[in-house]
């Protein structure tokens, strides 16, 4: 079975920074692109970035660019995701989530990230 | 950026009708279509992809339907568990992009 558990989430001061981290279990890491997909509270889904099976190619939705890296470690079976200068708009429930070249087919449970001061 | 529409964002139907979902797409995504079921309070998970492809475990009351820019969503008979968000996705080009949902619940 497909695990996917997020951790580092937490309440951060608008400007700060956040690393967020997957861990992945029950299939081979490094055959799946890998991606963060967030929802603010009461809001939709938005995919922040995506990665390729071996790191060579990463997409950033606009609004996180320059902001946001999205890395993976295929010997640790780990996603990450550093997030830097936050505001507001980016507090939500951020989910690692197998897939992005296509689709989504597995997901973890979320790590909330709250930006207030 | 492709824009996905999704409508209607609500509707409230009885158990054993049959709900039909619609979204459209800013420009032709050929089938890269998938829908996802959100539950309240859990993550999300894949039902159709590739426009009518039934991912693997899911009931078969689920059909998904279109291409280009036209595509539907179908529960054939509603059930109570099928009290959820859904939302589509497209896959054509990055970002990836999520229609706005549509929250389903039973009369």
């Amino acid at each position: 079975e497909v695990y996917l558990v997020e951790s580092g989430g937490g309440l951060v001061q608008p400007g700060g920074s956040l690393r967020l981290s997957c861990a992945a279990s029950g299939f081979t890491f490094s055959d799946y692109w890998m991606s963060w997909v967030r929802q603010a509270p009461g809001k939709g889904l938005e995919c922040v970035a995506n990665i390729n099976r071996d790191g060579s190619e990463k997409y950033y939705v606009d609004s996180v660019k320059g902001r946001f890296t999205i890395s993976r470690d295929n010997a640790k079976n780990s996603l990450s995701l550093q997030v830097n200068s936050l505001r507001a708009e980016d507090t939500a429930l951020y989910y690692c989530a197998r897939g992005g070249y296509r689709r989504f087919d597995s997901w973890g449970q979320g790590a909330l990230v709250t930006v207030s001061s | 950026d492709i824009q996905m529409t999704q409508s209607p964002s609500s509707l409230s139907a009885s158990v054993g009708d049959r709900v039909t979902i619609t979204c459209q797409a800013s420009q032709d995504i050929r089938n890269c279509l998938n829908w996802y079921q959100q539950q309240p309070g859990k993550a999300p998970k894949l039902l159709i992809y590739d426009a009518s492809d039934l991912q693997t475990g899911v009931p078969s009351r689920f059909s998904g339907s279109g291409s280009g820019t036209h595509f539907s969503f179908t529960i054939s008979s509603l059930q109570s568990e099928d009290i959820a968000t859904y939302y589509c996705q497209q896959c054509h080009n990055y970002p990836l992009t999520f229609g706005g949902g549509t929250k389903v619940d039973i009369k």
